[in-house]
């Protein structure tokens, strides 16, 4: 089956970790997204990627950090200098086919750092 | 910046009815509006994607229209269930060339009863 897997659906850490976040598509998308989600905020765009090798920030990039070695894969760290970090987090990815750009989404990790 | 916003932001209706979920955006700019469902806890599912050139999309049940010139979009959904009980997002791509990113409405939280 084709789609977006993220891993693990629970994330526990203690407050000044660092934390990696997996995502990985078998879609041969080329862009990939991280989004967080709060309640009543809606989603935010973290850190997006056209192409691997390259990503741009999005509007809350601040605390977090990504890589994108692989076409697959767009891992997320959310690093000690995020003030808030406890958040359900998101991954998508998207490919442009006939003038489309759909953006399929993951299932989701939900972090808590106590 | 383009802002999206959903109205109402919880709706809730008995089965059977047909019902009316509201987007409206404030740049008309657009490449492509897209509605997606999302269950608690879960990840986001596309439902329908209605490019610039068309005026609405169908899938069973649903159908998405688009008016570009107005800022708005409505997803309807004929002959409510219970199943359908869900958060309903819309989200706009504005049209630039290349991959852009989406912005988000904080969605419409649907109870149907039965």
């Amino acid at each position: 089956d084709g789609g977006i897997t993220q891993s693990p659906k629970y994330l526990f850490r203690k407050e000044g970790q660092n934390v990696t976040l997996s995502c990985e598509q078998n879609l041969n998308h080329d862009a990939m997204y991280w989004y967080r989600q709060d309640p009543g905020q809606g989603l935010r765009l973290i850190y997006y990627s056209q192409i691997v090798n390259d990503f741009q920030k999005g509007d809350i990039a601040e605390g977090y950090s990504v890589s994108r070695e692989k076409k697959e894969s767009f891992p997320l760290t959310v690093t000690s200098a995020q003030k808030n970090p406890t958040a359900f987090y998101l991954c998508a990815s998207s490919l442009r086919d006939r003038g489309r750009y759909e953006q399929y989404f993951g299932p989701g990790t939900r972090l808590t750092v106590t | 910046k383009q802002e999206v916003t959903q109205i109402p932001a919880a709706l809730s209706v008995p089965e059977g009815e047909n019902l009316v979920l509201n987007c409206s955006f404030t740049d008309s700019a657009i490449y492509n509006l897209q509605w997606f469902r999302q269950d608690p806890g879960k990840g986001l599912t596309s439902l329908l994607l209605i490019q610039s050139s068309q005026r609405e999309q169908t899938s069973g049940r649903l159908n998405a229209s688009l008016d570009k010139s107005s800022g708005r979009s409505t997803l309807y959904i004929a002959a409510s269930q219970p199943g359908d009980s869900a958060t309903y997002l819309c989200a706009a791509l504005p049209s630039h060339s290349g991959y852009s990113t989406l912005t988000f409405g904080k969605g419409t939280m649907l109870l149907v009863s039965p």
